[in-house]
């Protein structure tokens, strides 16, 4: 069974970092590509960024390049993201999703199993 | 603003067949690009409904189908449950931007 499990969230300041984690199981997680994507209270979805299974590949949001930094741990089956200079509209929930093969592609880049969420809160 | 444009909400009865729709531009749906369909339950996290513009997951009923033309997708469901109350959103990819990822503003779907 796939599980994702994300930990790392909470309240910080803007301005601030925080370092998302999301601990995979159930797969051969160094075979596929992963993603974070995010949800601002009562709000859509909103695809953040992604990483290649090899880890070689990474791919941003306008709205977190420069400022948010993916990688991923194949030896731990854990998927990270670094974020720094955090704003009041990076304040969401944050998911991290399984894509469908090993590359952020055109045909494999949806996604077929999402954790539970982490809650970010970037507010003074 | 969304990439992907979906009505905030639609509405039906206990066994009626309800349609949501998405619409994107040339440079997703319309350039070919795939369109992904997921529900998100109440308090829950997203689920994959329907991917590759007709294709069911394993385990998700028949009741939910895809379809997509020009630059446009639709998901239907028919013989509406009332534990399919739920919000909606479609997926695409896009060659435009270097987000890559393009998703729908979202759809309330509520049961009567």
């Amino acid at each position: 069974e796939v599980q994702l499990l994300e930990s790392g969230g909470g309240l910080v300041q803007p301005g601030g970092s925080l370092r998302l984690s999301c601990a995979a199981s159930g797969f051969t997680f160094s075979s596929y590509a992963m993603s974070w994507v995010r949800q601002a209270p009562g709000k859509g979805l909103e695809w953040v960024s992604a990483i290649s299974g090899s880890g070689g590949s990474t791919y941003y949001a306008d709205s977190v390049k420069g400022r948010f930094t993916i990688s991923r741990d194949n030896s731990k089956n854990t998927l990270y993201l670094q974020m720094n200079s955090l704003r009041a509209e990076d304040t969401a929930v944050y998911y991290c999703a399984k894509t469908a093969g090993a590359y952020c592609s055109s045909t494999s880049c949806y996604f077929d199993y999402w954790g539970q969420g982490t809650l970010v809160t970037v507010s003074s | 603003q969304s990439v992907l444009t979906q009505p905030p909400s639609v509405s039906g009865a206990p066994g009626q067949r309800v349609t949501i729709s998405c619409t994107g531009s040339s440079s997703n749906i319309g350039a070919g690009y795939d369109v992904h369909w997921y529900q998100q339950l109440p308090g829950t996290a997203p689920k994959l409904l329907i991917y590759g513009n007709s294709n069911r997951p394993s385990g998700v009923p028949d009741r939910f189908s895809g379809s997509k033309s020009g630059t446009s997708a639709s998901l239907a469901i028919t013989g509406l449950q009332a534990e399919d109350e739920a919000d909606y959103y479609c997926q695409s990819y896009d060659s435009s931007l270097s987000a890559h990822v393009v998703f729908g503003g979202g759809t309330k779907l509520t049961v009567l």
